[in-house]
């Protein structure tokens, strides 16, 4: 069974940082892209950025808004991909899922919520 | 990037009535487009792919069309449970990944 479980969300002030992960079972991560993409309070969807695959050399992208500022890295021996949010922002807060990349979405994790506060 | 809109913001239907949602990308992105369906506190779930091609397990009441910039999710026999926001991504030219703003269906 594909599973993507997030965690490490939390509340923190502005100016800090987190390190979200994404566990993921039930395939190979290193065979595919994973992103990341967040919901803030009572909005829609807004990529934030993702680690392609080891075929593309894991290259990683960001969206305007967190480059700088986010980092995506895996760890392919926990099979896991990992989101570092430094210099955090209120504009921040929202709920952070990964998913795997295959032609739009199609495995999401249930989500984990980062709150920033001023 | 690719700006996409879609439209209406919301509407509501009854059991059984056919609904159809639209989303326009601000470029031809060659049916490089999927459809997702997100209930409140949840994840969002896969419906369609490249425009028009079902995801595994989904009801086939839900259809999408379109082409170029236009494109459309259409819900055959609404049902209770379809109430849900319904938001359109492109693939085609990343990054960024972009999103419709959602059209909510109240049932």
């Amino acid at each position: 069974e594909v599973q993507l479980v997030e965690s490490g969300g939390g509340a923190v002030q502005s100016g800090g940082s987190l390190r979200l992960s994404c566990a993921i079972s039930g395939f190979n991560a290193s065979f595919y892209y994973i992103d990341w993409v967040r919901q803030a309070p009572g909005k829609g969807l807004e990529w934030v950025g993702r680690t392609r695959n080891r075929a593309n050399n894991f290259f990683t992208e960001y969206a305007a808004p967190v480059k700088d500022r986010f980092t995506i890295s895996r760890d392919d021996s926990q099979n896991s991909v990992y989101l570092q949010m430094n210099r955090l922002r209120t504009e921040d807060t929202a709920v952070y899922y990964c998913a795997r990349s295959v032609n739009g979405f199609d495995y999401w994790g249930q989500g984990t919520q980062v709150t920033v506060s001023s | 990037d690719i700006q996409m809109t879609q439209s209406p913001s919301s509407l509501s239907a009854s059991v059984g009535d056919r609904v159809t949602m639209t989303c326009r990308a601000s470029r031809d992105i060659s049916n490089s487009l999927a459809w997702y369906q997100q209930k409140p506190g949840k994840a969002p779930k896969l419906l369609l792919y490249d425009a028009f091609r079902l995801q595994s397990g989904v009801p086939s009441r839900f259809t999408g069309g379109g082409s170029g910039t236009d494109y459309t999710l259409t819900i055959f026999r609404l049902q209770p449970e379809d109430s849900a926001t319904y938001f359109c991504q492109q693939y085609l030219l990343t990054p960024p990944v972009t999103f419709g703003g959602g059209t909510t269906v109240e049932i």
